[in-house]
């Protein structure tokens, strides 16, 4: 299975501040994604990428930017941290060889007060 | 735009029987996928299923692509299958975007 990992795990971020969450997969795959997902509910796509030096919106970009330096990291980046932006964020990755199937990372949990 | 619904919202099983997930869509669906979700909160991938039927272990995912349907059958429940349990459809036919339905949340109970 597809290797996928997320730092930091768990973050607490002051309202306004800037917060930047990690994502490094090992496994070539050209796809990556960016999720949040709120308490009791499914997952919404914030950004993905097909290759690297490029990003593309995904349903609820507003807020968030992303960074794609290279085929195996993702970034996403919230420059000004809203209240309504506490929630887990799940990154993930898909495409080796035509496969579609995605492969999450563990998430991570994130507060803004 | 494609939108997934799942059903139950939330199932309770007395360890030992069986649970039957469903999973309708709007649109024709050309990637489809289950996911597991754990108590904890770690996604894993259960199938990807976009037509047909799959088997592994206790479970078994059938879609019927132009009924626009797909269902995950859960045989002999044990309490480790409780958690949250996610279709997912591709967001327009070819799309590498997902669109997730809310879930359903199965507790097993010994």
């Amino acid at each position: 299975e597809a290797a996928v990992t997320q730092s930091p795990r768990s973050k607490v971020a002051v309202t306004g501040g800037k917060v930047t969450l990690s994502c490094h997969q090992t496994n070539n795959h050209d796809y990556m994604y960016w999720y949040r997902q709120d308490t009791g509910h499914g997952l919404r796509l914030i950004h993905y990428s097909y290759v690297a030096d490029s990003t593309e919106k995904g349903d609820i970009p507003d807020g968030y930017k992303a960074s794609r330096p290279s085929q195996e990291n993702f970034s996403l980046i919230l420059e000004l941290a809203s209240l309504s932006q506490t929630a887990v964020y799940f990154c993930a990755s898909s495409g080796l060889g035509g496969s579609y199937e995605q492969y999450f990372g563990p998430g991570t949990r994130l507060t803004v007060l | 735009g494609q939108q997934v619904q799942q059903s139950p919202a939330s199932l309770v099983l007395q360890e030992g029987e069986n649970a039957e997930l469903q999973c309708n869509f709007s649109s024709t669906a050309t990637r489809l996928q289950w996911f597991y979700q754990h108590p904890g909160g770690r996604l894993v991938s259960l199938f990807y299923n976009p037509s047909g039927t799959k088997h592994t272990g206790r479970l078994t995912s059938t879609t019927v692509t132009n009924e626009r349907r797909s269902s995950l059958h859960i045989s002999s429940s044990q309490t480790t299958d409780s958690g949250t349990y996610f279709c997912a459809i591709d967001r327009s036919s070819g799309s590498w975007q997902l669109i997730f339905g809310s879930g359903t949340q199965l507790t097993v109970m010994p």
